[in-house]
C-alpha cells in the first residue's frame, strides 16, 4: 500500500534562518507531488506541484522553493525565513495520469519567531 | 474567481442532529472531480469521496451522505446523527481535466455539541 511521510512535524526557527521540510512516498512510482501551505488554520494553499523529476510549477511567488531531486522526494527549502511563512505545511500526492484524490501526509508545523 | 465555495464558515449543532455542509463549485471544463475531504484537530485531511462528473448518483456510506447537482454546480455533504467525533474542517475540492491542481474551498469547521 501507499504511504507518504513528512518531517520534521513540528519546527520552531527564527526569522531570517533556512527551511527545509520534507516528504517522501512509498508504494507508487511517478506520482504527482503538492505542498500545500495552511495559515490561521483554515484554507490551503496551493505553493508547488511537480509531475516529474526536476519538473516544479509555482503557483505563489515568495521566499520558499521547492525540489524533486528523486520520483518520489519533494522537498520544500527557504534560505530565508519570514514571520509571513508560520503556518502548517501539508505534502500530498496523487497518481500521475488518473484523476483520482490527494493523500496527504501529517503535515508539518512551522513557527517563525 | 474563487473555483470552489464554502459559504458556510462556521457550523455548530448539538450531538444527533443532522447538518448540511454546502460546497458550489465553477468549471468550464465539461469532465472534472470533486472531493471532500475532512481535517480533524491533528492536522491531517482524510479522504472521504471522489466523484466524476459523469456521476451524478448520490452515495451514502453509513451517516454520510453527499448529493451531487451539476444543476446548480452544488456538492454538498449531509451528517445524519452528528457526533462528537464529527468535529473537524471539512473540505471540498475540485479538479478538472485540464489540470494537475486540486482547487480547495476555505473549508466549514463543524463543532458537534455533545
Amino acid at each position: 500500500s501507499q504511504t507518504i511521510h513528512q518531517w520534521p512535524a513540528t519546527l520552531v526557527q527564527p526569522v531570517g534562518s533556512p527551511l527545509s521540510l520534507e516528504c517522501t512516498v512509498e508504494g507508487t512510482s511517478n506520482p504527482n507531488l503538492y505542498w500545500y501551505r495552511q495559515a490561521a488554520g483554515r484554507g490551503l494553499q496551493l505553493l508547488f506541484y511537480s509531475v516529474g523529476i526536476g519538473q516544479i510549477s509555482s503557483e505563489v511567488p515568495q521566499n520558499l522553493s521547492a525540489s524533486r531531486p528523486q520520483d518520489r522526494q519533494f522537498i520544500l527549502s527557504s534560505k530565508k525565513l519570514l514571520l509571513s511563512d508560520s503556518g502548517f505545511y501539508l505534502c500530498a500526492w496523487s497518481a500521475m495520469g488518473s484523476f483520482g484524490e490527494l493523500f496527504f501526509g501529517e503535515g508539518s508545523r512551522l513557527t517563525v519567531l | 474567481a474563487q473555483k470552489v465555495t464554502q459559504a458556510q464558515t462556521e457550523i455548530s449543532v448539538v450531538e444527533k442532529e443532522d447538518v448540511t455542509l454546502d460546497c458550489v463549485y465553477e468549471t468550464r471544463d465539461t469532465t472534472y472531480y470533486l472531493f471532500w475531504y475532512k481535517q480533524p484537530p491533528s492536522g491531517e485531511l482524510v479522504f472521504l469521496i471522489r466523484r466524476n462528473s459523469f456521476d451524478e448518483q448520490n452515495e451514502i456510506s453509513g451517516r454520510y451522505s453527499w448529493n451531487f447537482q451539476k444543476s446548480t454546480s452544488s456538492f454538498n455533504f449531509t451528517i445524519t446523527a452528528s457526533q462528537v467525533v464529527d468535529s473537524a474542517v471539512y473540505f471540498c475540492a475540485l479538479r478538472e481535466y485540464t489540470g494537475n491542481q486540486f482547487y480547495f474551498g476555505t473549508g466549514t469547521s463543524l463543532t458537534v455539541i455533545p
